[in-house]
């Protein structure tokens, strides 16, 4: 069965420090793969998503990127962080071709002081 | 502007009661569509979707959606509420507009529930 990893869980970050996200789908082959933002009491933003190795859709001009190294590796990074980029990070992976349904990790808490 | 709406920021219901939420959206052609729940601090689960056929769905946890076409409408029912289905509740799309590569979701649903 597929498995989505997604870490740190939570993490807190001075403003100005760089970030790192990394989430990796397990049991599938070429995955298309999303980040998510949900800023607190607000639904969730496409902040970017992949449907191979090295394509990167961005959806919203900011302050992150993101990079796929490899097939099922999908990593958010910035680096330096605003305060603005506080909030609740979700990755999410959905079959190629398949039925658009999406399946999530279980997000990062990222708070930046 | 193509767009998934969530008219009810959040909603209080008592337990027992009947449950009912809205989700419209604004895309041309019949979307896929999805009922997803988070908890506090969680990732999203999947309630249940639509993709074609009945338009009545059954998903996990006793919810059902309906798909009504001339309203563009796709809103989510539970006949009796459970106070474990406190949650927040996102209506999400995925549309021929996109390739059907992206699923873009609503602003969501809070849901309390009272004793």
């Amino acid at each position: 069965s597929q498995t989505i990893h997604q870490w740190p869980a939570t993490l807190v970050q001075p403003v100005g420090s760089p970030l790192s996200l990394e989430c990796t789908v397990e049991g599938t082959s070429n995955p298309n793969l999303y980040w998510y933002r949900q800023a607190a009491g607000r639904g969730l933003q496409l902040l970017f998503y992949s449907v191979g190795i090295g394509q990167i859709s961005s959806e919203v001009p900011q302050n992150l990127s993101a990079s796929r190294p490899q097939d099922r590796q999908f990593i958010l990074s910035s680096k330096k962080l605003l305060l603005s980029d506080s909030g609740f990070y979700l990755c999410a992976w959905m079959p190629l071709g398949g039925l658009p349904e999406a399946f999530f990790g279980q997000g990062t808490r990222l708070t930046v002081v | 502007a193509q767009s998934v709406t969530q008219p009810d920021i959040h909603i209080t219901v008592s337990e027992g009661a009947s449950l009912e939420l809205r989700c419209n959206y604004s895309y041309g052609a019949t979307p896929y569509l999805f009922w997803y729940v988070q908890s506090p601090g969680q990732g999203l689960q999947l309630l249940l979707k639509y993709f074609s056929g009945d338009t009545l769905v059954q998903g996990i946890k006793g919810f059902e959606a309906e798909f009504k076409r001339s309203q563009s409408s796709f809103n989510l029912r539970k006949p009796s509420v459970h106070w474990s289905d406190a949650a927040e509740y996102f209506c999400a799309v995925g549309a021929p507009e996109t390739s059907y590569d992206k699923v873009i979701f609503g602003p969501g649903t809070s849901l309390s529930v009272i004793p």
